[in-house]
């Protein structure tokens, strides 16, 4: 079945230690986003890819990076994950950017910081 | 106020009762809405769209009221399996594309 998976599901790092978190689909979609999501809180969309041009929200700090080397993978680095980094991340797929297309999403990271 | 408003709940229902939540919007642009579900540490899904007054998809009816810009949803004869945070997405049209505002969600818990 066509998917969007994330790896890995969870993942523990320690404060300031670079993580990364990998997302792939199998959807074909042009767009691809990350969202952090915290707890009984909306998720919070930190930037997207259509293709390879890159959309960085404007209140995404600069601590989180993302690239898209092709269609199918995108990740998510944290160059110095602090406590308050602790979430879910959410990785999700669309076809386009237009106000009705429905976003696929990935089962998600949930990220520890220690 | 926030763009994208829900009522956080809990609404604690008993099964097989009838329970509606609103999801508030502020931008009276808006032409289309989703309703996700979203099961305890899980990913968001599509449960409905809406872009007319309203669609119905067995149990589940989501319902446009424009004039006071709000969207329902409503289940009937709800089930145990239907507990979950629902969230409202409302998409905002900005330069070149569209941006999805996020309610925080409704939580729905049905009690046998």
């Amino acid at each position: 079945d066509a998917m969007v998976i994330q790896n890995p599901r969870y993942q523990v790092t320690q404060f300031g230690k670079p993580v990364t978190l990998s997302c792939s689909q199998t959807l074909n979609h042009n767009v691809m986003y990350w969202y952090q999501q915290k707890s009984s809180q909306a998720p919070k969309l930190l930037f997207h890819y259509y293709d390879k041009d890159f959309n960085n929200e404007a209140d995404t700090p600069d601590n989180f990076q993302s690239r898209r080397p092709n269609t199918s993978f995108c990740f998510l680095d944290i160059r110095s994950p602090g406590l308050g980094d602790a979430a879910m991340y959410l990785c999700a797929t669309s076809r386009g950017l237009a106000g009705q297309e429905t976003q696929y999403f990935g089962p998600g990271t949930r990220l520890l910081v220690l | 106020r926030k763009e994208v408003e829900q009522d956080p709940g809990p609404f604690n229902v008993p099964e097989g009762a009838t329970v509606a939540f609103n999801c508030t919007y502020s931008n009276s642009a808006s032409q289309s809405f989703f309703w996700y579900r979203q099961d305890c540490r899980k990913e968001p899904k599509l449960l409905m769209s809406v872009y007319s007054s309203g669609n119905e998809d067995g149990r589940f009816t989501a319902q446009l009221n424009r004039a006071s810009q709000y969207i329902s949803l409503l289940i009937r004869d709800s089930k145990l399996s239907d507990s979950a945070t629902y969230l409202c997405v409302v998409p905002r049209r900005g330069d070149s594309n569209y941006q999805l505002i996020w309610g925080a969600g409704t939580k729905l818990i049905i009690k046998p």
